[in-house]
């Protein structure tokens, strides 16, 4: 079985320019989560979806940040414009939703803003 | 508040020394799951075990044990016999029952073991 699916794996891109990462999860996991890693510390909660429904956005900047998950499966987060700031490893994770369980995490996408 | 404590930064043992990871979590919840996970330098989070408030058995898998006592509040990982490839950084992290089923991540232990 495939595991949660990210890409690109690395981006670097120029301050005040637009970012996508997309990620694709498990098959058949409802709840899908967008973690943002800044070095040496532990992930931190973007965005969480109940299939299609962001139903915890509270950590997401959302002047500069958004987040879809159409038809309740694949998803993609924006940066735009990205500022310096920005540049740590963005994780996707991926769960069957049910209390208790564990996430599983994709291999993240690495940004760096210059 | 829910918060997931991990003080040691860094730990360097040479191989086949045994190494506890430290773990100490705050929680009102009655009910909550803590794990650990495994991040080696590829950068997944690899998952290597979940717990329940209800279940305070420890527990062992091959060179892994985990030792969980609520009394501490504290959800300890001890590595036996160290091997090169476990050389990696180590996460603890907690999810409530009646919170938003995000897990609370602490700031990791970087394991390095020398050869």
């Amino acid at each position: 079985e495939a595991g949660v699916v990210q890409s690109p794996r690395y981006k670097i891109i120029e301050k005040k320019q637009p970012v996508a990462f997309w990620c694709n999860p498990i098959s058949g996991h409802n709840t899908l989560y967008w973690y943002l890693q800044n070095l040496g510390q532990g992930p931190e909660l973007l965005i969480r979806y109940e299939n299609e429904e962001a139903v915890d956005d509270s950590q997401l900047p959302k002047d500069r940040f958004s987040a879809e998950r159409l038809k309740g499966v694949d998803s993609t987060l924006k940066i735009q414009p990205a500022e310096l700031g920005d540049s740590a490893v963005y994780l996707c994770a991926s769960s069957p939703g049910s209390l208790g369980t564990e996430a599983f995490f994709g291999q993240g996408t690495r940004l760096t803003v210059v | 508040a829910q918060k997931v404590t991990q003080a040691q930064t860094e730990i360097s043992v040479v191989e086949k020394e045994d190494v506890t990871l430290d773990c100490v979590y705050e929680t009102r919840d009655t009910t909550y799951y803590l794990f650990w996970y495994k991040q080696p330098p590829s950068g997944e989070l690899v998952f290597l075990i979940r717990r329940n408030s209800f279940d305070e058995q420890n527990e062992i898998s091959g060179r892994y044990s985990w030792n969980f006592q609520k009394s501490t509040s504290s959800f300890n990982f001890t590595i036996t016999a160290s091997q090169v490839v476990d050389s990696a950084v180590y996460f603890c992290a907690l999810s409530e029952a009646w919170g938003t089923y995000k897990y609370i991540f602490g700031t990791g232990t970087r394991l390095k073991v020398l050869a």
